[in-house]
């Protein structure tokens, strides 16, 4: 079946552009998770929803970015004024229920900030 | 300290040996523990996932949990070249965010 997937695969920007990245869950998982991967940072929790529920978004390291995820399925993560120090790998997980703990990764999207 | 700790290797090892990744951890909270592998440029694949303490077995790959240790295994029997990959333990508690160990990097000679 279908996994997760995320567009774009790569993505090349002038620093202080907004980017905006799209992942499209798992058909029928209710958790989703998007966390980044760098060099010498490994991978990190950026925000979380479940459901209808508020989003924890413990994780994100600024108010530059933000996310949110439509009609429970396809979320967006988008980063303004993009730095230099943004360029990493993004991926988003999701799980059929949270409370399982198990999460799914889709490929990442590959940020490089200019 | 992070709250998950792995060594990052490299680990090398000849085709057909028996491979054991561990990590450690000191969150008491956590509950699940997963191991991921991830190839060159490719998203994290869930191969193993066990809830508190005890064994996992699937093929080659077993899966061991300590919890009054708060110590992660993950053992690869006739390693592949295949095999060679990032290995990344992961923790959590139900529903929320996975913590990662830093990764270790495998690699299998033929």
């Amino acid at each position: 079946g279908a996994g997760v997937s995320q567009s774009p695969s790569n993505k090349v920007t002038e620093k202080g552009k907004d980017v905006e990245l799209r992942c499209d869950p798992i058909s029928g998982h209710t958790a989703l998770y998007w966390y980044r991967q760098s060099l010498g940072q490994g991978l990190e929790f950026l925000i979380y929803f479940q459901g209808n529920s508020a989003p924890d978004k413990s994780g994100l390291p600024s108010d530059r970015f933000s996310a949110e995820r439509t009609g429970g399925s396809v979320s967006t993560l988008t980063i303004q004024r993009t730095q230099q120090e943004d360029s990493a790998v993004y991926l988003c997980a999701s799980s059929l229920l949270a409370v399982l703990g198990e999460q799914f990764f889709g490929p990442g999207t590959r940020l490089t900030v200019l | 300290q992070k709250e998950v700790e792995q060594d990052p290797g490299p680990l090398s090892v000849p085709e057909g040996a028996i491979v054991s990744l561990n990590c450690t951890y000191s969150n008491s909270a956590f509950q699940y523990f997963m191991w991921y592998r991830q190839y060159s440029r490719k998203g994290p694949e869930l191969l193993m996932y066990t809830y508190s303490s005890g064994n996992k077995e699937d093929g080659r790959f077993t899966a061991q949990v300590d919890k009054s240790s708060k110590y992660i295994s993950l053992f690869i029997r006739d390693s592949q070249p295949s095999d060679s990959a990032t290995y990344l333990c992961a923790s959590n508690n139900a529903g929320n965010m996975l913590t990662f160990g830093g990764g270790t990097r495998l690699m299998v000679k033929p």
